[in-house]
């Protein structure tokens, strides 16, 4: 079975810019949730979304914005790009039985914001 | 709140070595779920286990063990004779209580097996 496939795997930007980043869940998998992972702040859950709703949000700007289709594919977008924003982003998805739930993360998508 | 802490930023040993990795967290939930993920040089995160709080039975696969200590909020995790393979950064990460697939994960621990 296919993995969590992230695209594209590595991006650079400028300040000001926006941004759009694709996830493709595991076959079957209607959860997926987006982490944004730096150096300095480590591994950060930015929201999750389910039959194309979205269910929880971490504690980002709304210049961070999401959404899933109906095959469960799910889009990323950050607006207007700082130069914080340059991090490793990952997709992560699950069948969403809840609380025995496991993720399962893609490979990520690297930005770089100049 | 939700907190997960790993106070190893990076262990180095040599390959054959055995080596512990240390996870500490803090819930005030009485059912809560831990993860230990593996995260090789490509960036992907490889889940390795997941333990519940009711079962404190400690678990082995192949080189790996899992100690769960509910009396210390620790789940440590074991590597029995490493392997440069294993050379990656680790991380342990808590469920949110109510938010099934919000995690909180460790700032990780960064493990480097020489030959």
């Amino acid at each position: 079975k296919a993995g969590v496939t992230q695209t594209p795997r590595y991006l650079i930007k400028t300040r000001g810019q926006q941004v759009t980043l694709s996830c493709s869940p595991i076959s079957g998998h209607r959860s997926v949730s987006w982490y944004q992972q730096t150096p300095g702040q480590g591994l950060q859950f930015l929201f999750e979304y389910f039959s194309e709703t979205q269910r929880n949000k971490g504690n980002f700007p709304g210049r961070f914005s999401g959404r899933q289709f109906s095959n469960s594919r799910s889009e990323m977008n950050v607006s207007t790009l700082e130069l914080g924003d340059s991090a490793l982003y990952l997709c992560a998805s699950s069948l969403y039985l809840g609380i025995t739930d496991t993720q399962y993360f893609g490979p990520g998508t690297r930005l770089t914001v100049l | 709140a939700q907190k997960v802490t790993q106070a190893q930023t990076e262990i180095s040993v040599v390959e054959k070595e055995d080596v512990t990795l240390d996870c500490v967290y803090e819930t005030r939930d009485t059912t809560y779920y831990l993860f230990w993920y593996k995260q090789p040089p490509s960036g992907e995160l490889v889940f390795l286990i997941r333990r519940n709080s009711f079962d404190e039975q400690n678990e082995i696969s192949g080189r790996y063990s899992w100690n769960f200590q509910k009396s210390t909020s620790s789940f440590n995790f074991t590597i029995t004779a490493s392997q440069v393979v294993d050379s990656a950064v680790y991380f342990c990460a808590l469920r949110d209580e109510g938010n099934f697939n919000k995690f909180y994960f460790g700032s990780g621990t960064k493990l480097n097996v020489k030959p």
